[in-house]
């Protein structure tokens, strides 16, 4: 297993493009999770799958932001019409729908906005 | 109120000595606490878990968790300038069912 992937690792987009980003889960895990972390602060939660099912996604997400889970294994990430406020690391991490079970984070993907 | 907060940072210790970091959470249904490591440019790693209360041995690192006073701290003996990071305590379960809720994390530098 290799873990958690995620693609691109970095992105530098205009204003107003629309960007999308891929994570490969490890593949025995049922739960994927999107989080957003900005220098000097803990992730913040986005939205968190269990199979394809989208099951929360947070009320601080603007509706320029959606994700897909398709099949239930690899993700993708949308941000349509992106703003300098976007700029971010973006994370993905999975787990077993295990109570307690812990997170696997991926890489990450370092979004710049200009 | 934040949801999970640590102590402000950043802390500095020598090498050899113990760092202490704590941590505080808001809801009180939550379950299952966790500490990751996160060094500068990477992801967070799951360093401890604990789920009871009382204290959890790994190696050189000690998990404490007092649900009473909603309190989880990491204990690091011994520190090496190898355990310079930042450290994120996480907190699920409750509200939080499903999900993660992070602290803001605390910067510890282990100087020689």
């Amino acid at each position: 297993d290799t873990g958690v992937s995620q693609d691109p690792r970095h992105k530098i987009t205009k204003r107003g493009q629309n960007v999308t980003f891929r994570c490969d889960p490890i593949s025995e895990h049922n739960r994927l999770y999107w989080y957003r972390q900005t220098l000097g602060q803990g992730p913040e939660f986005l939205t968190y799958f269990q199979n394809e099912a989208q099951l929360e996604k947070s009320r601080l997400l603007s509706d320029r932001f959606s994700a897909e889970r398709p099949k239930g294994s690899f993700s993708t990430l949308e941000i349509q019409r992106t703003e300098q406020g976007d700029s971010a690391m973006y994370l993905c991490a999975s787990s077993l729908a295990v109570q307690g079970y812990g997170y696997t984070f991926g890489s990450g993907t370092r979004l710049t906005v200009v | 109120q934040k949801e999970v907060e640590q102590n402000s940072g950043p802390l500095s210790v020598p090498e050899g000595a113990i760092a202490s970091l704590n941590c505080t959470y808001s809801d009180r249904g939550s379950q299952s606490f966790f500490w990751y490591r996160q060094y500068s440019g990477k992801s967070p790693e799951l360093i401890m878990s604990i789920y009871s209360n009382g204290d959890k041995e790994d190696g050189r690192f000690t998990a404490q968790l007092n649900k009473a006073s909603q309190y989880v701290s990491l204990l690091i003996r011994d520190s090496q300038p190898s355990d310079s990071a930042t450290y994120l305590c996480a907190v699920a379960g409750g509200t939080s069912y499903g999900k993660l809720t992070f602290g803001q994390g605390t910067i510890l530098t282990v100087h020689p």
